[in-house]
């Protein structure tokens, strides 16, 4: 199946400190990617849709300026969490859309980031 | 509103039990998927069925059946001679096709414990 790789796996960082993920769709292109933050003990919340070549979509709710996404590539989509705070801290995973057809595109996910804010 | 409800947080079992993970989804579109995925402690998503809309036969796997009911809205999922190995939380999840561009819709989880 296809797959899809985050880095880092793991950061611990200090707050007021910016932390970049990565998320790579390794053997197939896609256009659309997806950034979901699951708290402790918690489901899976959209945080936003990030396409390639355009600015991401955020979730209500979710602050652009603070987590910023850049979709530069059809395989490199990052999530920058800018001036991270003990509240930031969270698993990340992102997940990738094979294809843009208009029948169903398979999505396959990233294995996650645990950030830890100190 | 909750798209996809998971009704039950925690449930244990005793190795070699049978246990039935509830899903009962909300949509209006025609066109969707449904997804079942296991999350070890280790975090990572592990896929483990998808279906669509249009196909309502339940499906096996091993040790794991799936009971698609469009009548109801469920989408339920058995472990069946359930084992250790296991225990994980267990996360329905909803992908509708017309609306969202199929962003993933998550149920709150049921973490399932096996007793050994």
């Amino acid at each position: 199946g296809a797959v899809v790789s985050q880095h880092p796996s793991w950061v611990i960082c200090k707050s007021g400190t910016s932390v970049k993920i990565e998320c790579r769709s390794l053997d197939f292109q896609a256009t659309t990617m997806f950034w979901y933050r699951q708290f402790p003990k918690q489901s899976l919340m959209l945080m936003a849709t990030s396409n390639e070549g355009s600015k991401a979509t955020y979730e209500q709710g979710v602050e652009k300026d603070k987590f910023l996404i850049n979709h530069a590539s059809l395989t490199l989509s990052t999530l920058t969490v800018t001036s991270a705070h003990p509240e930031d801290s969270s698993f990340y995973i992102c997940s990738a859309k094979k294809g843009a057809g208009r029948g169903y595109n398979e999505q396959f996910f990233g294995p996650g980031t645990r950030l830890t804010v100190l | 509103a909750q798209k996809v409800t998971q009704a039950q947080t925690e449930i244990s079992v005793v190795e070699k039990e049978d246990v039935t993970l509830d899903c009962v989804y909300e949509t209006r579109d025609t066109t969707y998927y449904l997804f079942w995925y296991k999350q070890p402690p280790s975090g990572e998503l592990v896929f483990l069925i998808r279906r669509n809309s249009f196909d309502e036969q339940n499906e096996i796997s091993g040790r794991y059946s799936w009971n698609f009911q469009k009548s109801t809205s469920s989408f339920n999922f058995t472990i069946t001679a359930s084992q250790v190995v296991d225990s994980a939380v267990y996360f329905c999840a909803l992908s509708e096709h017309a609306v969202s561009g199929n962003q993933f819709y998550f149920g709150t989880g049921t973490s399932l414990t096996v007793i050994p």
